[in-house]
């Protein structure tokens, strides 16, 4: 069974303050990591799709790292509006899987 | 359209009442799924559908829950006999094919009281 943790749970950094979430992983198989950005009351809006260990992508302040077991979101000089919940998925080999979500990491960057 | 689009985005109805939540996808995308978000977790995946048929529904909590896309395109998600542990956001999402990212609606939220 595919299965997604992320940690923290929750994270408060300071506006320029600088840290990365992780997302550790187990598939049959990985298709595809992808990263969602939740803001409250909204649905996720898509970040990042990463298909294979050593990838990278980069938006703006983000930028998404995979290996065999985890990916990282990295965060540099955060912003208040960065304030989210991050969200982590993952899809599988094994027919039409769906995207299996982590619980998420819900990010406060203060000014 | 543009996006995902699910209406209502608010449904506050009593146990035992009978309620429909539609999604429209975004055009010409055939997958469509439907998840269900509890307060401080994440997305959890309730039904499959590519095309008109129901592809997976192995998400699906037990048999008051049922959703149809009867012409491949708009789908409604119908729950029976609500209970309060029904309570959720109902999240759909679209994409073009197999695999890839998925493109979220704003989400129903469903309160049972």
């Amino acid at each position: 069974e595919d299965q997604v943790t992320q940690s923290p749970e929750a994270l408060r950094l300071q506006e320029g303050e600088s840290s990365s979430l992780n997302c550790s992983y187990t598939v049959s198989g990985l298709r595809g990591l992808f990263w969602y950005r939740q803001d409250p009351g909204k649905g996720p809006e898509f970040l990042f799709t990463l298909y294979s260990a050593g990838e990278e992508k980069e938006k703006e302040r983000l930028k998404a790292t995979l290996t065999k077991k985890e990916s990282f979101l990295h965060i540099t000089a955060p912003k208040p509006e960065d304030s989210a919940t991050y969200l982590c998925a993952v899809q599988g080999f094994s027919g039409n899987t769906p995207l299996v979500f982590g619980k998420g990491t819900r990010l406060s960057v203060i000014a | 359209g543009a996006g995902v689009s699910q209406t209502p985005s608010n449904k506050v109805t009593e146990k035992g009442k009978y309620v429909e939540l539609r999604c429209d996808p975004i055009s010409g995308h055939t997958a469509l799924y439907w998840y269900r978000q509890s307060l401080g977790q994440g997305p959890e995946f309730l039904i499959y559908f590519q095309g008109t048929g129901a592809a997976d529904d192995s998400g699906l909590p037990n048999d008051r829950f049922f959703a149809v896309r009867p012409e491949g395109s708009v789908s409604t998600l119908k729950i029976q006999r609500t209970e309060r542990g029904d309570s959720a956001v109902y999240l759909c999402a679209s994409r073009s094919g197999v695999a890839g990212e998925l493109f979220f609606g704003e989400g129903s939220r469903l309160t049972v009281l």
